[in-house]
């Protein structure tokens, strides 16, 4: 059973097409992380909400934490080739608690 | 700062050995956790710690053990490997669980 279930698990996109991928549960989380991860490397940190209704923005992603705190979003504008790898969230459902990881979206943007 | 080790990069084991995949950091982190990596099932917690001489287990603790005797270091070890066991392993740190995880470049396992 996924605690936290990310939508789409593919895509496959045209640079300059926008995207949002989408990261739901039926849990509350004290806090959600987006990582990219790069073929070949470990995930890296993008971002981090924690209050329910957060934005944040990191140049053209956009990324929304749900007003319960169970559901996140991650926008991307104007993707570009570079913004290709394997987007995934992960939640705590307190703090300094374990965190659980979905199962990830594979982003491919062609040129 | 070297942040997350692990070695070793790749192995091949057959069915029934055994061995340890080591991981280190150097950022004094309390928190240190592995990770298995599979198509289309993300990463999934095998095993975690939250300080020296404590650990427990995530979500696919089967067939693993782990032990935390220094802060720095968090070893898991294959008791008795089977094909089911091929993945690639991840370790990470954070200052404290729920937190930012810093991860170590992944070991590759493949079982025969």
């Amino acid at each position: 059973t996924q605690l936290l279930e990310q939508s789409p698990q593919f895509l496959s996109i045209q640079e300059g097409e926008n995207l949002t991928v989408y990261c739901n549960s039926s849990s509350v989380f004290s806090s959600l992380q987006w990582y990219r991860q790069e073929p070949g490397e470990g995930p890296v940190l993008l971002v981090t909400v924690v209050t329910g209704g957060e934005v944040k923005k990191l140049k053209r992603l956009t990324f929304q934490f749900g007003d319960a705190r169970k559901d996140s979003s991650l926008h991307i504008t104007a993707a570009q080739p570079g913004d290709t790898g394997l987007y995934l969230c992960a939640g705590a459902k307190n703090q300094g608690g374990k965190l659980i990881f979905g199962q990830g979206t594979e982003l491919s943007v062609k040129p | 700062n070297a942040g997350v080790t692990q070695t070793p990069k790749f192995q091949v084991l057959k069915t029934g050995q055994s061995m340890t995949l080591q991981c280190a950091q150097d950022m004094n982190h309390e928190y240190m956790s592995w990770y298995r990596q599979d198509p289309g099932m993300g990463l999934r917690l095998i095993h975690y710690s939250v300080g020296a001489g404590i650990t427990d287990q995530g979500e696919v603790p089967n067939g693993y053990n782990v032990s935390r005797s220094t802060t720095e270091d968090f070893p898991l070890r294959l008791l008795s490997a089977a094909p089911s066991q091929t993945s690639v392993y991840f370790c990470a740190s954070s200052l404290q669980g729920g937190e930012t995880q810093y991860f170590g470049p992944g070991t590759r396992l493949l079982v025969l």
